[in-house]
């Protein structure tokens, strides 16, 4: 069985000031970790994905995911906001290998950024 | 509190055959529903969204058609399924006003 658990529902923080969205998983197996994020009335973005190669991942927009084994973690940060990455982000975890693994989702962290 | 269902949760079906994916949203009205297909190698991909009885976009052209017959269903169907179609088929909503998304559990088809 496999789970995801992102700790904030909710994460506030300044223009400018660094972006750290939680999440801790679960697998039985070696999972394929990804970070999604929805912006308002748009379909989901994939932001950065872990399939097994190097342990800190860089995605789009400045954003990047460190997977720590030892702590089931893979948590997403970004050194400096901007009013653009206000949305909501999920992390979904997945057993690897072939085209219809079961993908399972956080319930999604909504991100707000002050000016 | 509202609630998403999507079922089955796995199917196995062969080349040629018909399909059918029901998505249903409890304790909410009107909301916007949608239409997710995971395939090898990639992420989540658009597929159809609602956001009313009988309005559809088709976000990719496809084997697949859409449906919303009430307020609060979404299906999915095929005439004849191909190879192609196997991946992980995953149902969303969300209210209009709000960029919170809810999603179901998946349904994972396998096409032999």
């Amino acid at each position: 069985a496999q789970s995801v658990t992102q700790l904030d529902s909710h994460v506030s923080v300044s223009e400018g000031t660094p972006v750290l969205l939680r999440c801790n998983y679960s697998s039985s197996y070696s999972p394929s970790l990804f970070w999604y994020v929805q912006h308002p009335n748009k379909g989901l973005q994939l932001l950065l994905k872990y399939t097994s190669a190097a342990t800190l991942v860089k995605g789009i927009n400045g954003f990047e995911a460190e997977f720590k084994k030892s702590e089931t973690s893979f948590h997403l940060t970004k050194p400096s906001a901007h009013m653009s990455d206000a949305a909501e982000y999920f992390c979904v975890v997945s057993l690897s290998g072939g085209s219809n693994y079961k993908l399972t989702f956080g319930k999604g962290t909504l991100l707000t950024v002050n000016p | 509190s509202q609630t998403i269902h999507q079922w089955p949760a796995t199917l196995v079906q062969p080349v040629g055959s018909p399909l059918s994916l029901e998505c249903t949203v409890e304790g909410t009205s009107n909301p916007n529903l949608y239409w997710y297909r995971q395939a090898a190698g990639r992420g989540l991909q658009l597929l159809f969204y609602s956001v009313g009885i009988g309005q559809i976009s088709s976000e990719v052209p496809q084997n697949l058609s859409a449906s919303r017959p009430q307020d609060r269903q979404f299906i999915l169907s095929s005439k004849k399924l191909l190879l192609s179609d196997s991946g992980f088929y995953l149902c969303a909503w969300s209210q209009v006003t709000r960029s919170r998304y809810t999603f179901g559990s998946g349904t994972r088809l396998t096409v032999v």
